[in-house]
């Protein structure tokens, strides 16, 4: 069975400084990994992905996420945060096996908190 | 209306009422899902339907009953609930084509709360 890890359930951060929010996986299969995003009183949107080929993958609102096979990782990283990127992020797993549609396992969340 | 609606977006019921929570795509999608969204806990996946074929259920209490008419409309019913199912519901869309690797776009969510 898949599995997601979030470690930090809350990062608070100062605005214009580099974050870093950590996920881990658990899979015996290779999977697809995803970050998506939640701001207040919204549904979630997708970030970025990865699905093959180069490890570092940029995403929208100068995101980008790592994958690390061998420490199991996709650790998501932002240069310089801005106020406007308070939200939760989660990080999710699926399976290329599926047989139909598309069968997300979501993390627990992570809450970023951007002070001035 | 573009993206992902769902009505209403807020919802006070009683454990004896029966309502309904709708989601509707404007995507051109064939794939539709139903999220829980507890506080503290991760996202749990409900129910699955592509292609207008309920292909999940997460071993979700029967006094959740979904509905899905066509490939644009989704909906939840809802009768006898418990206190414990107050939560954010999580509607989500996608476009059936690479299996796993496919994007869901999501809804705004309804806001559940059962007295």
């Amino acid at each position: 069975a898949q599995s997601v890890t979030q470690l930090d359930s809350q990062v608070p951060v100062f605005e214009e400084a580099p974050v870093e929010l950590r996920c881990n996986y658990s899979s015996s299969v290779s999977v697809y990994l995803f970050w998506y995003v939640q701001y207040p009183n919204q549904g979630l949107q997708l970030l970025l992905k990865y699905l093959s080929g180069s490890t570092l993958v940029k995403g929208i609102n100068g995101f980008e996420a790592e994958f690390n096979k061998s420490q199991t990782s996709f650790h998501l990283r932002k240069p310089s945060v801005h106020i406007s990127d308070t939200a939760e992020y989660f990080c999710a797993v699926s399976d290329p096996g599926y047989s139909s549609a598309s069968k997300i396992i979501f993390g627990s969340g992570t809450r970023l908190s951007i002070r001035p | 209306e573009t993206g992902v609606t769902q009505t209403p977006r807020h919802l006070v019921m009683g454990m004896t009422n029966k309502k309904s929570l709708k989601c509707e795509q404007h995507l051109g999608h064939n794939a539709m899902y139903w999220y829980k969204q507890s506080a503290k806990k991760p996202l749990e996946l409900m129910f699955v339907y592509s292609l207008e074929e309920r292909v999940e259920n997460n071993s979700v209490p029967s006094r959740f009953s979904p509905e899905c008419p066509n490939s644009s409309h989704l909906f939840l019913h809802l009768h006898t609930l418990q206190p414990e199912d107050s939560a954010l519901y999580l509607c989500a869309s996608s476009q059936v084509f690479n299996r796993g690797a496919d994007t869901q776009y999501f809804g705004p969510g309804t806001r559940l709360t059962v007295l």
